[in-house]
């Protein structure tokens, strides 16, 4: 099973919204990320947890807000978004420092900020 | 920081022709990883193809293959017998100690018919 599971697949949202997209894997991987693409450019890293720590925040808004419940779900808390935080947001997990590295994706979530 | 390069943003070939997409890297590390990423209009991200640093092997995975030469950090990978399915874009990542997995800013491959 190489399945990284998103839900939910499409979302439209108000600015004064607030709504979760969630992550979930079953891989054993302990590194979790979100990243976020704009059409026909590559994916930008916002967060990664290691170990179920944030380890990793780049400098992004404090309208987006992770969370790791646990070593299998990872959350992205959405408050206060800009159309201009419209875009596909992808969730990953890998077993980087687990022996046989690797990193696999969910399918996205297709954010619309209205 | 790290970097990764993709000098050629569109390319394309004919089917059943073999096709090579560039990719280059800057890191000071001796241990990392490469990996090769498909998405096809759906969007979905599909891992192609992975490479250990350590490994002076090159990795290969069917039709895919990479040319992974170390000293001149170039991680080039090689589609044979191309086919329509393989129209997407490709983007080549790099990932070293502290899990960071980092992009290219992607080839557009177009196989024609």
């Amino acid at each position: 099973d190489t399945e990284v599971t998103q839900t939910p697949k499409h979302l439209v949202m108000g600015m004064t919204n607030k709504k979760s997209l969630k992550c979930e894997q079953h891989m054993g991987h302990r590194a979790m990320y979100w990243y976020k693409q704009k059409a026909k450019k590559p994916p930008e890293l916002m967060f990664v947890y290691s170990y179920e720590k944030l380890s990793i925040n780049e400098s992004v808004p404090s309208r987006f807000s992770p969370e790791c419940p646990n070593s299998s779900l990872l959350n992205l808390h959405l408050h206060a978004l800009q159309p201009e935080d419209s875009a596909l947001y992808l969730c990953a997990s890998s077993s980087f420092g687990q022996g046989n590295t690797e990193a696999f994706f969910g399918q996205g979530t297709r954010l619309t900020v209205v | 920081a790290q970097t990764v390069t993709q000098s050629q943003p569109e390319m394309s070939v004919q089917e059943a022709e073999t096709v090579t997409l560039s990719c280059t890297y800057d890191t000071s590390e001796s241990n990392y990883y490469l990996f090769w990423y498909k998405q096809p209009p759906s969007r979905q991200m599909i891992l192609v193809i992975r490479q250990e640093a350590y490994k002076q092997q090159n990795a290969t995975e069917n039709r895919f293959s990479v040319n992974f030469q170390k000293a001149a950090k170039s991680f080039s990978l090689k589609i044979s017998d191309s086919q329509l399915g393989d129209t997407a874009m490709y983007f080549c990542a790099f990932m070293e100690y502290g899990n960071k997995l980092v992009f290219g800013a992607g080839t557009i491959l177009r196989v024609k018919s």
